[in-house]
C-alpha cells in the first residue's frame, strides 16, 4: 500500500540554519505531495503541496520539488527561526476522488535562539 | 470563521470506561477524517466520511471503537470500553470532497489518557 518515510527526528538547529526533512514514498500511480506542520498544542495545518513530477511547493520561505525519479519531497528552508519550532508532517494523496492523506510519522524541529 | 471543533480538548478516564468524542466540521464541508496520533505509530487515519456516508473504516483498531456521522455537522468516536493502549490524541479533520486537494482543516484535537 502507500506509505510515507520521514526522517526521525528531533531535530535541532540554531536561529538562521539552513533546514533539510527527509522525506520518500511508496505509492502506485501519481500521488499529490504535502507537508503539514503543527505548532505546539494545535492541529495540523497545510504547509506547502505539489501536485505532479518536479513541481515545487512554498510557502513562508519552506520549499519542497517533487522528484518522481527518487520519489522524494524533501523540505528545506533556508533561514530558519525560533517560531518555526513545530512538527512537520510529509503526507501523500493518492488519485481518485478522495482527500484520504497517509501521513509520515512527524519530524519534530526545533530551533535555538 | 469557526474551524474544526472538537470536545473535549482533554480527557482522563479509567479502564474500561466509555469514552465519546465529538467533532464538528466546517460548515459546507462533506468530507470528515477521524486521526489518532500516538508518539509510537505517529498519525494514523482511523475512518473517514464522505456526505455523512463512511467510506473507509480500515484503521479503526478494533470492535471497541466506533464512529458516527448522524449529520453533516456532527461525528462522533467512541471507544467502549477504554484501555491504556487508547491513550493518544484524537484528531478530527474536514475537507470538501469536489476540491479534490488533499487540503484537510484540522481541530485542535482531544487528548485522551486512560488510567
Amino acid at each position: 500500500g502507500d506509505s510515507v518515510t520521514q526522517m526521525e527526528g528531533p531535530v535541532t538547529l540554531s536561529e538562521e540554519a539552513f533546514l533539510t526533512i527527509n522525506c520518500t514514498y511508496t505509492a502506485t500511480g501519481y500521488p499529490s505531495l504535502f507537508w503539514y506542520v503543527q505548532y505546539p498544542g494545535e492541529g495540523l495545518q497545510l504547509l506547502l503541496k505539489a501536485t505532479k513530477a518536479d513541481d515545487k511547493g512554498s510557502n513562508k520561505g519552506f520549499e519542497a520539488t517533487y522528484r518522481k525519479e527518487t520519489t522524494s519531497f524533501h523540505l528545506e528552508k533556508g533561514s530558519v527561526q525560533v517560531s518555526d519550532s513545530a512538527v512537520y508532517f510529509c503526507a501523500l494523496k493518492g488519485g481518485g476522488a478522495t482527500n484520504k492523506l497517509i501521513f509520515g510519522t512527524g519530524t519534530l524541529l526545533a530551533v535555538q535562539p | 470563521d469557526a474551524g474544526v471543533i472538537q470536545s473535549p480538548r482533554h480527557e482522563v478516564t479509567e479502564m474500561g470506561q466509555e469514552v465519546t468524542l465529538r467533532c464538528k466540521p466546517i460548515s459546507g464541508h462533506n468530507s470528515l477524517f477521524w486521526y489518532r496520533q500516538t508518539m509510537m505509530r505517529g498519525l494514523e487515519l482511523l475512518i473517514y466520511f464522505n456526505n455523512n456516508v463512511p467510506i473507509d473504516d480500515s484503521g479503526m483498531p478494533e470492535d471497541r471503537f466506533s464512529a458516527k456521522m448522524p449529520n453533516a455537522s456532527f461525528s462522533t468516536l467512541k471507544i467502549q470500553p477504554s484501555e491504556p493502549r487508547d491513550s493518544a490524541v484524537y484528531f478530527c479533520a474536514s475537507s470538501l470532497v469536489s476540491a479534490n486537494t488533499g487540503e484537510l482543516f484540522f481541530g485542535e484535537g482531544s487528548r485522551l489518557t486512560v488510567l
